[in-house]
Parts: structure tokens; sequence; C-alpha cells
């Protein structure tokens, strides 16, 4: 069952502009992610926010977690066209090993 | 190795036909796991290796599906009389075992496509 859903489904910017996606989840977690995916194909590890961190910066990356709203937030600043990807968050439980649980994602397309 | 491998990387099968995509984790992760992602649709959990352990097999959609692994090396998802709702990237991701960090590592998918 899908845990977390990401809005918007869509977003197109220009250049430089910055990109803001949510990501809002049901259960309690240990940590959330956020994933990069291109073409359809093998996904990549963004950044990891565990649930004691309210924010966390990696590069042009700024994600945000409120636990009491069970929700966070991937800002991506300065987007170039190389950023045009779907976004995913993924949750986990508090059980060691189990799977993460996706979103559908934002498709995120920059325009040049 | 670099990474996750999977093969082939992309399938077509009639229906009915059983097939069977390979994955190859990074070698010394102990933890294994295959996602299926219909187009447009975010991953679903199917399945997860632990070491020795009993796998969770809690995600697979049907008898048709199995999946099977070697030790803590390859894995390989078998698909019995394929139906075309079987259309899908499957995606398997690796990770080491233990710790807080729950990162995932992921090969580049296998499409498959049933006529």
């Amino acid at each position: 069952s899908q845990q977390g859903e990401e809005d918007p489904q869509a977003l197109s910017i220009q250049e430089g502009e910055n990109a803001t996606m949510n990501c809002s989840y049901k259960t309690s977690i240990n940590n959330l992610q956020w994933y990069r995916q291109n073409s359809g194909r093998g996904l990549v590890h963004l950044i990891l926010i565990r649930s004691n961190e309210r924010e966390k910066h990696s590069g042009r990356l700024r994600v945000t977690l409120d636990t009491s709203k069970k929700s966070s937030s991937l800002l991506i600043t300065a987007s170039r066209a190389a950023d045009t990807a779907s976004y995913f968050c993924a949750t986990d439980s508090h059980q060691a090993g189990t799977a993460l649980i996706f979103g559908k994602g934002t498709t995120l397309s920059v325009s040049s | 190795g670099a990474g996750v491998s999977q093969s082939p990387s992309n399938k077509v099968t009639e229906k009915g036909k059983d097939v069977e995509l390979r994955c190859d984790p990074i070698s010394g992760h102990t933890a294994l796991y295959w996602y299926r992602q219909r187009l447009g649709q975010g991953l679903e959990f199917l399945i997860y290796f632990q070491g020795n352990s009993a796998p969770d097999k809690s995600g697979l959609p049907s008898d048709r599906f199995s999946a099977e692994r070697t030790g803590e090396s390859v894995s390989t998802l078998t698909i019995q009389r394929t139906q075309q709702e079987d259309s899908a990237v499957y995606l398997c991701a690796s990770k080491t075992s233990g710790g807080m960090n729950n990162e995932q590592f992921f090969g580049p998918g296998t499409r498959l496509t049933v006529l």
C-alpha cells in the first residue's frame, strides 16, 4: 500500500527557479528519504532525514520534516535542466529492514 | 562491483509465458529488495531478503510470482504464466544491514512487456 503521497504530481519551471515538492505519509517513521528517477529506470538516493531532524541540506537540496503533520518537503534551488526527473519520497517504519514505502512521485520539468 | 546490476534490461514476452529476472546486488550487501513500478506510478514492494532469514513475501501480488536468493548474492524473480497487467519495470535494490541508515541502492531495472 502507498504510504507517501507527493504533490504536485507534475511541476514545470524555468532554469534558475526553485522547485518545491511535498510529501505526506500516514504512519510513524524511522526516517524519510528522497530519491530521483530519470527516464523511468533506476532510482538514485538524494537525501535522508531522520525522524528527530527538522531540516537537512545537501548542495542545492533542502529537505524539511514535520512529524506532527506527517509531511516533508524537498526544495531544489537554482534549478537546472539536468534536474528534470521524477522525485519520490520514501518512508520506512520502526521495524529494521522493512522495505521502503514510496509515493507516486512528482515529475519535474526544468526548461532552459 | 560498481553497483546493483539487473538483467535483462528489457524483456518482451507473450501472455502465458514464464519469465525470469535477475539481480546482482552490491557485494557485501545482505539485504535485497524487489519492487515493481507500473507506468507513471510509484514503486510497489514485492519481496525482501535479509541474509539467511526467511524472505518477507508480503508484497507478492499472486502465487505466479516467486523469488529466490542464493546466500547473499544473486536473486531471481520469476513470474509464471505472465499476464498483460504484469507489464512494468521491475527494480531491485540492495543495502547493508544494521545501523540506522536505510538507504537502498537501486539497479537500472528490467522493463517487462507482456503482449
